[in-house]
């Protein structure tokens, strides 16, 4: 298994561009979670799918934020207009529903916004 | 709201075991105590959970106070590798639970 992909690994953008970071789930998993993580705040929870519904957004900054599930395997997470605070590294993770199941982390994808 | 409470940093030497506390107090009966580590450059990684008992991986140890208050992360010989920031993790596991991270334990692993 090739573990949960991200890409890109590195974006670096102007401020007032549109962003898109993407992530492939493990196969056989239906719980999918985008998070950022900043020096200043830590690992943020944004925003949690499972069976592709949004569950929880209550971490999402604001309306330039947002996510989504077009299938089981796959997710985005859209930040439009991308503004220098925005700038951050932002990892997805996917599991299995059950008390037992782990938390798998793509290698994050590091954004930077001029 | 993490709901755990770890200390911020702690220092070992290389080879010596290491025991990292968590603080869960207000933890319920149906609570799993997840820990994850994440090493420099790389997304958290799973270490060892458990429920009420001990457990034991080929990562770590796992003690679980009998209250469940409180939890310890044991390495039992330190290496260099195992430098990282380490988080203790309240978690459910049903389909809505959300998964937060507190700010961890900073490990320094001295040769």
């Amino acid at each position: 298994d090739a573990g949960v992909i991200q890409s890109p690994r590195h974006e670096v953008t102007e401020m007032g561009q549109e962003v898109t970071l993407r992530c492939k789930l493990i196969s056989g998993h239906n719980s999918l979670f985008w998070y950022r993580q900043t020096m200043m705040r830590g690992l943020e929870l944004l925003i949690y799918f499972n069976n592709n519904v949004p569950i929880d957004d209550s971490g999402m900054p604001e309306d330039r934020f947002s996510a989504k599930m077009p299938n089981a395997s796959f997710s985005t997470l859209k930040i439009q207009p991308s503004e220098p605070r925005d700038s951050a590294v932002y990892f997805c993770a996917s599991r299995r529903d059950g008390p037992n199941e782990k938390l798998f982390f793509g290698s994050g994808t590091q954004l930077s916004v001029l | 709201d993490a709901k755990t409470t770890q200390p911020n940093s702690m220092e070992s030497n290389e080879e010596e075991p290491v025991h990292l506390p968590c603080n869960h107090s207000t933890i319920s009966g149906t609570d799993y105590i997840h820990w994850y580590r994440q090493l420099p450059s790389q997304g958290p990684e799973y270490v060892i959970h458990g429920l009420t008992s001990n457990v034991n991986n080929r990562m770590a140890s796992l003690a679980i106070a009998e209250d469940r208050k409180s939890s310890t992360l044991i390495l039992h010989r330190a290496t260099l590798r195992d430098a990282a920031v380490y988080y203790c993790i309240r978690f459910y596991g049903g389909a809505t639970n959300k998964l937060i991270f507190g700010t961890g334990t900073l490990l320094a692993v001295q040769p």
